[in-house]
Formats: C-alpha cells, structure tokens, sequence
C-alpha cells in the first residue's frame, strides 16, 4: 500500500515564527492530498485540499495566508503555518488516497510557545 | 449540519471479550463508511470500509456492520488482545471525486489482561 511520510515528525518553535512541514507520497503519486489539524481528544477536522498544480481549497474558518500550501509535484505538499501563535500548537496530519482506501501520514507535532 | 458521534469516548474490557464499538451519524446518507486505528501521536491506519448496499464486513478478527436505517455502524473486535488497545475512528464519506471525510472523534479502547 501507499506510504506517506510527514516531516518533521515534531517541532517547537517561538510565537511569531513560521513552521513548514513536508507531507509526501512515498510510493503513489497524488494529485490530491488532504491536511487535518487534531486537538487532544477531538476528531480530526479537515482544513485543506491541496491540489497539485493549483490553489489549494480551504475549509471554512480556516485562513489562507496563514496556512500555506504548496502542491509543487505529485509527490510532495507542504503546510506552512506562517506568524505560529500558541492555540496553532496542534498535531498536523495529511492524507492521500488510492481509490476508497486512505493513507494517513504518521503526523506532525507542532508546539509553539 | 452533518454530524458524526462515537456515544463512548473509552470503553474498557477484560482480554478474550468482543469489543463493540458504536459510530451514529444524523443529517446525511453516506456512501460508505470507514474505521481506522489510531495510536497515541500516530496518523490513522485505515481498517474497514463498509458500503451503504453492504450489511456487514468482516477482516480476520475484526467485524462491521451497516445500517442505514439507523444511521448507525457498530465495530467488532472479537478475541480482543491487549495490542488491540487504541483509538477507533468511524468516517464517513460526504461525496466529491477524492472522498472527503468527515471524523467522529474516537472511542479509546483499553483491553486488560
């Protein structure tokens, strides 16, 4: 099956920062990949679409130029969360799919103080 | 709005018993529905999928059921082992070529010894 892989795996950083993180399709090219943001003991809330060669499509309340996509090729997107603050403090994941079975990437933990 | 709920956010059982884990969802008629595993600062791992013309589905130890009367989904894990222990996720499928996801937010399974 398809292996996503998300780097980095954790990261701290300062308030005011901004943090990229890498998600990428080891064995699949996706022209699709999905970003979620899971807070302790919630589910996981879908925040983009990231679409190879275009804009990415955001969920509602999510704002665009502070969680930057990029979907350069079909086996890379990166998020970048620009100007982190605190409440951004979250655990990232990405996602792709082969049909009606899904990939999830192992995650990343971002913790900005 | 669409609403997916898990009723237990832990549910606790002795190794040997069938775990039964329960996903309800109001407000939509999905094409399918999914589980996946998730551990403690891990992505999700895909399980089942279960399609709305399909009743049940079973894997190894692991058994679905489907119905859409109810709205409802229950998740069997039968000779339940302490490795069995996680998170569960149900997901269900709200359309679009890529198969967006929506999550409820997790039954924590404990298995004792």
């Amino acid at each position: 099956g398809a292996v996503v892989s998300q780097h980095p795996s954790w990261v701290i950083c300062k308030s005011g920062t901004s943090v990229k993180i890498e998600c990428r399709s080891l064995d699949f090219q996706a022209t699709t990949m999905f970003w979620y943001r899971q807070f302790p003991k919630q589910s996981l809330m879908l925040m983009a679409t990231s679409n190879e060669g275009s804009k990415a499509t955001y969920e509602q309340g999510v704002e665009k130029d502070k969680f930057l996509i990029n979907h350069a090729s079909l086996t890379l997107s990166t998020l970048t969360v620009t100007s982190a603050h605190p409440e951004d403090s979250s655990f990232y994941i990405c996602r792709l799919g082969v049909g009606e079975t899904q990939y999830f990437g192992p995650g990343t933990r971002l913790l900005v103080l | 709005s669409q609403k997916i709920e898990q009723n237990s956010e832990a549910l606790n059982i002795q190794e040997g018993k069938t775990a039964t884990l329960t996903c309800n969802y109001t407000n939509y008629s999905p094409a399918y529905l999914q589980w996946y595993r998730q551990d403690p600062g891990r992505g999700p791992v895909f399980l089942l999928l279960i399609r709305e013309n399909e009743k049940e589905k079973r894997k190894e130890r692991l058994k679905v059921t489907f119905d859409t009367t109810l709205k409802q989904s229950l998740f069997h894990i039968t000779a339940s082992q302490p490795a069995d222990s996680a998170t569960y996720l149900c997901a269900l499928d709200t359309g679009g070529s890529q198969g967006n996801l929506i999550f409820g937010k997790g039954t924590k399974l404990s298995v004792k010894p």
